[in-house]
């Protein structure tokens, strides 16, 4: 079955430390997309990123970063120097090739950057 | 452009009425979801619709549950019957086929008395 598990709940750093949030996912699929979605407080979700799984390249965009390793069914997000404009709830999702795309959503990590 | 649009915002209506949540994707884009996010939760995936059919209604809670979409257009979510239960944020999301980064809307905040 397919399942995404974020197991922090809740994550409070001061402003500039450096931030990662776990993402671990169960899939069949050898072929399936990963996600991560940020949703500040005004409610919108925001797209981040898509991997699909055949790329276990670590990408960089700006002071995102993402590690997704297959060898231990993680998709892990870093931010680099918080800010407070990151205070958000940040879902990782999975996307298995049989689904349509429909979206299994973990249960979001709440970061919250004090200045 | 234009995003995805829901309406309304915010809906309250008492218990065992019906409710219509309206959707309007990104023009263009052929799929669309409907997912629902309980408080403090993350998202249950409702319905996909392509193009116009629904092939997979799989998420839907109870039959007191549907949808319908006109073309690759605007899509309604009914309600009937509404239980406390279905208290939550309704979201629409779109995207340019399946399996592609899936924009959503603002969602409509549901609230059952």
């Amino acid at each position: 079955a397919q399942k995404v598990t974020q197991a922090q709940t809740e994550i409070s750093v001061v402003e500039k430390e450096d931030v990662t949030l776990d993402c671990v996912y169960e899939t069949r699929d050898t072929t399936y997309y990963l996600f991560w979605y940020k949703q500040p407080p005004s409610g919108e979700l925001v797209f981040l990123i898509r991997r699909n799984s055949f790329d276990e390249q670590n990408e960089i965009s700006g002071r995102y970063s993402w590690n997704f390793q297959k060898s231990t069914s993680s998709f892990n997000f870093t931010i680099t120097a918080s800010q407070v404009v990151d205070s958000a709830v940040y879902f990782c999702a999975l996307s298995e090739l049989g689904s349509q795309g429909n979206l299994i959503f973990g249960k979001g990590t709440k970061l919250s950057v004090k200045p | 452009g234009a995003g995805v649009s829901q309406s309304p915002s915010n809906k309250v209506t008492e218990k065992g009425k019906d409710v219509e949540l309206r959707c309007d994707p990104i023009s263009g884009h052929t799929a669309l979801y409907w997912y629902r996010q309980r408080l403090g939760q993350g998202l249950e995936f409702l319905i996909y619709f392509q193009g116009n059919s629904a092939p997979d209604k799989s998420g839907l809670p109870s039959d007191r549950f549907s949808a319908e979409r006109t073309g690759e257009s605007v899509s309604t979510l009914t309600i009937q019957r509404t239980q406390q239960e279905d208290s939550a944020v309704y979201l629409c999301a779109s995207s340019f086929v399946g399996y592609n980064e899936q924009f959503f809307g603002p969602g409509t905040r549901l609230t059952v008395l």
